[in-house]
C-alpha cells in the first residue's frame, strides 16, 4: 500500500535535547512539506521541498532543521532553538497530477518537558 | 499572500441533516485551488473536495459539495445527511495553480458535532 508513514506516533523529549521526525513515503511525490499544528489551530508550514537536495523554509521555520537526501524521505529535527516545541507534526507529500492535493501522515505529537 | 478565514469554531448538526461549513478566502492569485480536508480525533488528515477557481460547476463527492462564490471569495462545504462519523474537525485551503511553489495555507478549522 502506498502512504506516508511517521514515527513515532507520540515522543517526549527534555528541554535542551534535539529531537528528529521521521517521514517516509513510497508515493513516488517529488515535494514533501512539515506542518506544526497546535490545539484547535490550522497547520503552519515550516519547510517544505520541492526536489532531493533542495528545501526551502515554510513560516515558522525557526528552530528547524531538515534535510532531503532521497525522495523518499524528509526527516524534521526539532532544535532546542525552537522556544516552543510542543505540538502535532503532520509530514506531506504532493505529486504532480490531478489535483495535486496533499496526502498526509498520521503525525506525530511530540511533548518536550 | 493568501490567508483562508473560518469563523465557526464549532458547529452542531443533528443526524440525517445537512450542514453548511464556512470558508472565506483572500488572494491576489488569478488561479488558484480550494481545498477542504477533514481530521479525526487521531489526527490524520483526509482529503475531501477540491475546487479550482476556474471550474465553473461547484465540485461535488458523494455528500460533501462545495459551495463556489467567487466573487464573493467563499468556498463553504456542504455535508448532506449527516453521519455519526463525519464528527471531526474540518479544514479549509488553498494553494496558487501553476509555478513550483504547491503548499497549502490553512483556515482554523470548523470543529462539527453530529448529534445522534
Amino acid at each position: 500500500d502506498g502512504g506516508i508513514t511517521q514515527s513515532p506516533k507520540y515522543l517526549f523529549r527534555k528541554e535542551g535535547q534535539n529531537v528528529t521526525l521521521s517521514c517516509e513515503q513510497n508515493l513516488n511525490h517529488d515535494a514533501m512539506y512539515w506542518y506544526r499544528q497546535d490545539p484547535g489551530q490550522g497547520l503552519r508550514l515550516i519547510y517544505y521541498s520541492q526536489i532531493v537536495n533542495d528545501f526551502q523554509k515554510g513560516d515558522i521555520a525557526e528552530g528547524y532543521s531538515v534535510s532531503r537526501e532521497k525522495k523518499e524521505s524528509f526527516p524534521l529535527t526539532v532544535t532546542s532553538a525552537q522556544k516552543n516545541p510542543t505540538a502535532f507534526y503532520l509530514c506531506a507529500s504532493t505529486g504532480t497530477s490531478g489535483y495535486d492535493e496533499q496526502y498526509f501522515g498520521p503525525g506525530t505529537r511530540l511533548t518536550v518537558t | 499572500a493568501q490567508k483562508i478565514t473560518q469563523t465557526q469554531p464549532g458547529m452542531f448538526v443533528q443526524e440525517k441533516e445537512a450542514v453548511t461549513l464556512d470558508c472565506t478566502y483572500d488572494t491576489s492569485d488569478q488561479s488558484y485551488g480550494l481545498f477542504w480536508y477533514k481530521q479525526p480525533s487521531s489526527g490524520e488528515m483526509i482529503f475531501l473536495i477540491y475546487q479550482g477557481s476556474y471550474d465553473e460547476q461547484n465540485a461535488t463527492e458523494g455528500r460533501y459539495s462545495l459551495n463556489f462564490q467567487k466573487a464573493r471569495k467563499s468556498a463553504n462545504l456542504v455535508i448532506s445527511a449527516s453521519q455519526l462519523g463525519d464528527s471531526a474537525m474540518y479544514f479549509c485551503a488553498m494553494r496558487r495553480v501553476g509555478g513550483s511553489a504547491r503548499q497549502l495555507t490553512f483556515g482554523s478549522g470548523t470543529q462539527l458535532t453530529v448529534l445522534p
